[in-house]
């Protein structure tokens, strides 16, 4: 059971670059989301999916992209990367979060842009 | 709107003394209150949730909070501190209306250190 597997770890990007942030979890979890992290400003939820093919903006959506074609997985786009968006993001997922069923968090992606 | 306080950005605790770190929340009805920790360069663990029932909730760790309806806070307790403690402390929300679905919102956490 691997929970949330977030990839890369670490990334940098030049300023312009495109990349996906990956996510999966193998706990057929329908709720998954994105977050950022940065200093001082707690985690702040970027896009949410309540299942498959459907998704939704959060607090900071702007210049980030998401699908959930699978259960399974939940990719973050950044389709003209930015020094703003110099981060830590973090994945998320649960069962049911309307039923008080908790949140697994991934690991992290360490990103870079320069 | 929605939000999580977290008052005091920096707490500094000897080893031994008790702890205690504050948050508050705005909301029109009972979220769902976690409270997570983060060690340097790591993801989050959760510490403990509040649902529903006994107001005082044990977590791993040592670690408790209590809801407080009339004050809309969770505040993290722990009797006696360890140099492992040391961490950034993060209070989170659930709410769940207005199609929020469950979002999480976090307070800008609390950076906890440990003189020995």
């Amino acid at each position: 059971n691997a929970g949330v597997t977030q990839t890369p770890k670490f990334q940098v990007l030049k300023t312009g670059q495109s990349m996906t942030l990956q996510c999966a979890q193998d706990m057929n979890h329908e709720y998954m989301s994105w977050y950022r992290q940065d200093p001082g400003m707690g985690l702040r939820l970027i896009h949410y999916s309540v299942g498959a093919g459907i998704t939704d903006q959060g607090e900071v959506p702007n210049g980030y992209n998401v699908s959930r074609s699978t259960t399974e997985d939940f990719p973050l786009r950044l389709l003209s990367a930015a020094p703003s968006q110099t981060s830590v993001y973090f994945c998320a997922s649960s069962y049911s979060p309307g039923r008080g069923v908790g949140y697994t968090f991934g690991s992290g992606t360490r990103l870079t842009v320069v | 709107a929605q939000s999580v306080t977290q008052p005091d950005i920096h707490i500094t605790v000897s080893e031994g003394a008790s702890l205690e770190l504050r948050c508050n929340y705005s909301y029109g009805a009972t979220p769902y209150l976690f409270w997570y920790v983060q060690s340097p360069g790591q993801g989050l663990q959760l510490l403990l949730k509040y649902f529903s029932g006994d107001t005082l909730v044990q977590g791993i760790k040592g670690f408790e909070a209590e809801f407080k309806r009339s004050q809309s806070s969770f505040n993290l307790r722990k009797p006696s501190v360890h140099w492992s403690d040391a961490a950034e402390y993060f209070c989170a929300v659930g709410f769940f209306y207005g199609g929020s679905q469950g979002n999480l919102i976090f307070g800008k956490g609390t950076k906890l250190s440990v003189k020995p």
